[in-house]
C-alpha cells in the first residue's frame, strides 16, 4: 500500500529564512509525486508537481521539489521564506499507472515570523 | 468561477440525522473525487468517479454513506444516521481524463459538525 510521511508537523521560521519540508513516500513502482498547499480559509491548490524527466521541479512563488528516487523523497524547499507562506503543505504521492486516489500526507503547518 | 464547488460550506447536524453534501467539479472534467480531512491529517480518499460510473470505493466508506454522480456531472455524497466521528471536512476534486495527467482540483470543501 502506498504511504506518504511529512516529517514535522509544525515548522517556525522567521521572514527570509531557508525553508525545506521533508517527504517520504512507501509504494515500489513509478509514481506521481506532488505538494499541495492551503492557505487559512483557502482550498487546497498544488504547489508543483513531479511526472518525470529533471527530478528537479519548480512551482509557484518561488518553491521547488527535488525527486530522489532511490530515498523514496521529494522534499519541498525555498530559499527565502515570506509571511505570506503561512500555510499547510501537504505532500502527496500517486501511483503512475493509477487513474484513482491520491495518497497525502500528513501535513506540515508553516508558520512565518515577520 | 469556474473551479470546483461544494455546497454547503458548512453542516451542523444532530447525532442520527442524514446529510447530503454536492459538489459541482469544473466543466468537462470526467473524473469526480471525494476526499475526508479531519483535524491535523492529509485529505483522505473517499471513492472517485469517471462519468456517472463508481470505479473504486475505500473501506473508510462504511455503509451509512453513498455518493452518486446520476448524469456524470455533479455528484452527492450522503451519509446517513450521523456519528460524531463522522465531523471533517469533506473534499471533492475532479479532473480531466486526458491532458493534464492526474491533476486534481479541489473545492473549498464542506466542514460537516455532528453534535
Amino acid at each position: 500500500a502506498q504511504s506518504v510521511s511529512q516529517h514535522n508537523h509544525h515548522v517556525i521560521l522567521s521572514e527570509a529564512a531557508s525553508l525545506e519540508l521533508g517527504c517520504n513516500y512507501s509504494y515500489g513502482g513509478t509514481v506521481n509525486l506532488f505538494w499541495y498547499v492551503q492557505y487559512p480559509g483557502q482550498h487546497l491548490q498544488l504547489l508543483l508537481k513531479y511526472f518525470s524527466g529533471d527530478p528537479l521541479v519548480k512551482g509557484i512563488k518561488g518553491f521547488e521539489a527535488e525527486f530522489i528516487k532511490s530515498k523514496f523523497s521529494f522534499n519541498l524547499r525555498k530559499p527565502s521564506v515570506q509571511w505570506s507562506d503561512t500555510a499547510e503543505y501537504f505532500c502527496a504521492v500517486n501511483a503512475y499507472s493509477s487513474a484513482s486516489k491520491i495518497i497525502f500526507g500528513s501535513g506540515t503547518r508553516l508558520s512565518i515570523r515577520p | 468561477d469556474t473551479g470546483v464547488s461544494q455546497d454547503p460550506r458548512h453542516k451542523i447536524t444532530k447525532r442520527g440525522q442524514n446529510v447530503t453534501f454536492r459538489c459541482d467539479p469544473i466543466s468537462e472534467h470526467n473524473r469526480l473525487y471525494w476526499y475526508r480531512q479531519t483535524l491535523g491529517q492529509g485529505p483522505e480518499f473517499l471513492t472517485y468517479f469517471q462519468n456517472e460510473a463508481q470505479l473504486e470505493k475505500s473501506r473508510l466508506l462504511s455503509d451509512r454513506f453513498s455518493a452518486e454522480r446520476p448524469k456524470g456531472s455533479f455528484s452527492t455524497l450522503e451519509i446517513q444516521r450521523t456519528e460524531q466521528g463522522d465531523s471533517a471536512m469533506y473534499l471533492c476534486a475532479s479532473r480531466a481524463l486526458t491532458g493534464t495527467k492526474n491533476i486534481q482540483y479541489f473545492g473549498a470543501g464542506t466542514r460537516l459538525s455532528v453534535l
